[in-house]
């Protein structure tokens, strides 16, 4: 069974910080990606990483950075959070095929 | 045209009853599909892939029209724990990404 654990269930943060979200999978997946989930925006994909150290852009980037130093391991970062950013991150990974397993979420809220 | 797009419902039928789901994608290209379902406040689960000769898994029947580039969920037999929104999901062109539509709620009454 494919397990993809990210740290926070719920996380507040002031406007400003720097605020890390981390995402492990356990299944040995090459690709990982995250994702954010805004009511009538549907997901939208923000960072993915096909290797270790290897990342890539999606469509909304901007705001954000991300991390991969390990394969089991995907960050996403928030080098200043803004209330925008209050949302429901969500972190997936998948192998060789292409369906992808997601973790639980993280919402995050700014203030 | 949106990459994928889906009615967004919802759709309230009561227990039992056979409910019909569709969705339109905009790459002819693509080459995977499925459908997910997120529960309230829950990630995404992949509910099943779609293969081009239509497939069948327990009550849910998934139909794929590569020529009109139109995908549907039937589900057949309704309970409540099928109360839900279906994510109707595609392949990007880059091959490593998904496009995911925004969703269509489900409500099955009593």
């Amino acid at each position: 069974d494919v397990k993809v654990t990210q740290s926070s269930r719920y996380l507040v943060k002031r406007t400003g910080e720097k605020v890390f979200l981390e995402c492990v999978q356990d299944m040995d997946h090459e690709n990982m990606f995250w994702y954010r989930q805004d009511p009538g925006l549907g997901l939208r994909l923000i960072y993915f990483s096909y290797d270790v150290k290897m990342k890539e852009k999606g469509d909304i980037p901007e705001g954000y950075s991300v991390s991969r130093e390990k394969k089991e391991r995907f960050s996403l970062i928030l080098e200043s959070a803004s209330t925008n950013q209050t949302s429901m991150y969500l972190c997936a990974s998948r192998d060789r095929g292409p369906e992808q397993y997601f973790g639980p979420g993280t919402r995050l809220t700014v203030t | 045209r949106k990459e994928v797009e889906q009615d967004p419902g919802p759709f309230n039928v009561p227990e039992g009853a056979t409910v019909a789901f569709n969705c339109t994608y905009s790459n002819s290209a693509s080459q995977s599909f499925f459908w997910y379902r997120q529960d309230c406040r829950k990630e995404p689960k992949l509910l099943m892939s779609v293969y081009s000769s239509g497939n069948e898994d327990g009550r849910f029947t998934a139909q794929l029209n590569r020529a009109s580039q139109y995908i549907s969920l039937l589900i057949r037999d309704s309970k409540l724990s099928d109360s839900a929104t279906y994510l109707c999901v595609v392949n990007r062109r880059s091959g490593y990404a998904l496009n995911f539509g925004k969703g269509t709620s489900l409500l099955v009454t009593p």
